[in-house]
């Protein structure tokens, strides 16, 4: 295990429907990020926090809200998705900003009906 | 500004062959470079890195990958395929050396989806 872990692992949902998907890591790391993995396009960066702050808002659609309430823990808070918004929804931590590493949790698969 | 091209998205070979994963990069800066593996329903996991030091690298699972700058590549290989190594590899580039406000955000390429015949 990699030390991040993401909950839940699978989700379906409406597009009127708000849920939050929920990230933490045990790593002791302070900056942490969630990317977009969609079916035959490379990752897309989303967020980026470093020590709870957001240094990052990579042209996302305001229905993804992050929060990062502590180091340890970031959310996704998805409201009014559209299908498209479908994929797996990774998030990473590394010991700071600038660290050449991230650690990734194994995602959460969200599908929008 | 910074760049990863997969050259193959689909790799298949035998147990017991060789592998190569093809990968050029496109940076303005002194790059460093990854290879990062995704077992289904996984999240990824970083095979190996090379941050300035030497250019042959060794990472996890027998796999190794060498920066050559004057190609502008750091292909992945492995001597002997294993059943295991099944999965998607992806090539990372980061702006950690580019000084100024970078902050090591990771470019990954579209992936190279390995499969191993028995």
């Amino acid at each position: 295990e990699t030390g991040v872990t993401q909950t839940p692992r699978h989700l379906v949902m409406g597009m009127t429907n708000k849920k939050s998907l929920k990230c933490e890591q045990h790593l002791g790391h302070n900056a942490m990020y969630w990317y977009k993995q969609s079916a035959k396009k490379p990752l897309e960066l989303m967020f980026v926090y470093s020590l709870e702050e957001r240094v990052e808002n990579n042209s996302v659609p305001s229905r993804f809200s992050p929060e990062c309430p502590n180091s340890s823990h970031l959310f996704l808070h998805l409201h009014t998705l559209q299908p498209e918004d479908s994929a797996l929804y990774l998030c990473a931590s590394s010991p700071n900003l600038g660290s050449y590493e991230q650690y990734f949790g194994p995602g959460t698969r969200l599908t929008v009906t | 500004a910074q760049s990863v091209t997969q050259l193959d998205s689909h790799v298949s070979v035998s147990e017991g062959t060789p592998v190569l994963l093809r990968c050029n990069y496109s940076s303005s800066y002194s790059p460093s470079l990854f290879w990062y593996v995704q077992h289904p329903n996984k999240g990824l996991q970083l095979l190996l890195k090379y941050t300035s030091a030497a250019t042959l690298v060794k990472g996890i699972n027998g796999f190794e990958a060498e920066f050559k700058k004057s190609e502008t590549s750091f292909h992945l290989t492995k001597p002997s395929a294993h059943m295991s190594d099944a999965a998607e590899y992806f090539c990372v580039v980061s702006d950690a050396n580019a000084g100024g406000t970078s902050y090591g955000k990771l470019t990954f390429g579209q992936g190279t989806i390995l499969t191993v015949h028995p």
